[in-house]
């Protein structure tokens, strides 16, 4: 069965300096990989997406994750943070058996100046 | 374009009141729909999905139910509400996992 940990339910950086969160995954075969933020009190909304293809995928607001496939890993990344990054953020692993997405149970991101 | 709306946005209802939380998703049809709940400073629980008219499958036994009497409406009810179905809900639609899924801006419920 498919499943997602991330690493890190707190993450704190200063504003400018690089976001890393991480995201491992288990799955039998290929997955689609997700990342969502969601700001408080609010939705979640899709920062990027990775299908097929590139393995590099850009999404909104700076926002990069590399899948790979060796790592069974999917970490977001944005070069310098800022601080309306501040929010919680998703990792999410396709399960095809069920057509439904595995959530993590999320990383806050801190953003201190 | 598609849009999912989700109300109230606040509720505040007491001990043993009853429940309904509505979401209606505009510009597809036939989309999966979903309701996730969020306890404080947890992360999201499957509630109930439906990929069709009155289908309806429960992730976990619990005080609610959902229905779906329409193809894009999507209802949470509960008869007798109890303090621990406070949290912030969230409902979602899909098309399949390949496009992932597009989240309502959720309700804040705090039963007192």
């Amino acid at each position: 069965a498919q499943s997602v940990t991330q690493l890190g339910s707190h993450v704190s950086v200063s504003e400018g300096a690089l976001v890393l969160l991480r995201c491992n995954y288990s799955s039998s075969v290929p997955p689609y990989l997700f990342w969502y933020v969601q700001y408080p009190n609010q939705g979640l909304q899709l920062l990027l997406k990775y299908t097929t293809g590139a393995t590099l995928v850009k999404g909104i607001n700076g926002f990069e994750a590399e899948f790979k496939k060796s790592e069974t890993s999917f970490h977001l990344t944005k070069p310098s943070a800022h601080m309306s990054d501040a929010a919680e953020y998703f990792c999410a692993v396709s399960d095809y058996n069920t057509d439904k997405l595995i959530f993590g149970t999320g990383t806050r991101l801190q953003v201190f100046p | 374009s598609q849009t999912i709306h989700q109300w109230p946005a606040t509720l505040v209802q007491p001990v043993g009141s009853p429940l309904s939380l509505e979401c209606t998703v505009e510009g597809t049809s036939n989309p999966n729909l979903y309701w996730y709940r969020q306890a404080a400073g947890r992360g999201l629980q499957l509630l109930f999905y439906s990929v069709g008219i009155g289908q309806i499958s429960s992730e976990v036994p619990q005080n609610l139910s959902a229905s779906r009497p329409q193809d894009r409406q999507f209802i949470l009810s509960s008869k007798k509400l109890l303090l621990s179905d406070s949290g912030f809900y969230l409902c979602a639609w899909s098309r399949g996992v390949y496009y992932g899924y597009t989240f309502g801006s959720g309700t804040r419920l705090t039963v007192v």
